[in-house]
């Protein structure tokens, strides 16, 4: 079956722009996550959706990046005033539960975004 | 200190050897471990969990120290196919589910 899906695979953007990242998790998958890998480094959780319940937003670096999800389906990560230290790869993963279970997370392509 | 330390290598090691990586967690909270591949510029993929008692897949063990918060990974007879990074990686379920990796420890395997 289909996998996670992520859009765009590359963005290039300019210091200060805003963008808007997308993930189609595995369809039936109600817990979804965003990670940033930034080039060398290990993934470093951002936020993660478990069905209608409040997201956990405990790993978003700033006030300028905020995530969507609507009921269970696609999430979007939207950075606003975007700078350099931005510039990352950003994973997607879904998994059929979250917390208390032990569900294989899924991961996405990721979204390589280069911030100019 | 970052919640999970791995040795970033590189690791060259020839066709056929044996090599183990090891990872030591700081926090007692953790409840499950894990081994995850990632391949250059793609997304990691669960290689295999690790349980207490130690487990085995194929050329691949995995081992848990709970009391010295340590994992380790053993891959023996190793293969060109497996130059990739390797992620150790820690969950805690009161935390949501959410995945605490390493770094990464890089495998390069010759010929």
């Amino acid at each position: 079956g289909a996998g996670v899906s992520q859009s765009p695979s590359n963005k290039v953007t300019e210091k200060g722009k805003d963008v808007e990242l997308r993930c189609d998790p595995i369809s039936g998958h109600t817990a979804l996550y965003w990670y940033r890998q930034r080039l060398g480094q290990g993934l470093e959780f951002l936020i993660y959706f478990q069905g209608n319940s409040a997201p956990d937003k405990s790993g978003l670096p700033s006030d300028r990046f905020s995530a969507e999800r609507t009921g269970e389906s696609v999430s979007t990560l939207t950075i606003q005033r975007t700078q350099q230290e931005d510039s990352a790869v950003y994973l997607c993963a879904s998994s059929l539960a979250g917390a208390g279970l032990s569900y294989e997370q899924y991961f996405g392509p990721g979204t390589r975004l280069t911030v100019t | 200190r970052k919640e999970v330390e791995q040795d970033p290598g590189p690791f060259n090691v020839p066709e056929g050897a044996t090599v183990a990586f090891n990872c030591t967690y700081s926090n007692s909270a953790s409840q499950s471990f894990f081994w995850y591949r990632q391949d250059c510029r793609k997304e990691p993929k669960l290689l295999m969990s690790v349980y207490s008692s130690g487990n085995e897949d194929g050329r691949f063990t995995a081992q848990l120290n709970r009391a010295s918060q340590y994992i380790s990974l053993l891959i023996r007879d190793s293969k060109l196919s497996d130059s990739a990074t390797y992620l150790c990686v820690v969950k805690r379920y009161n935390q949501g589910g959410k995945l605490i990796f390493g770094q990464g420890t890089e495998l390069s395997v010759k010929p």
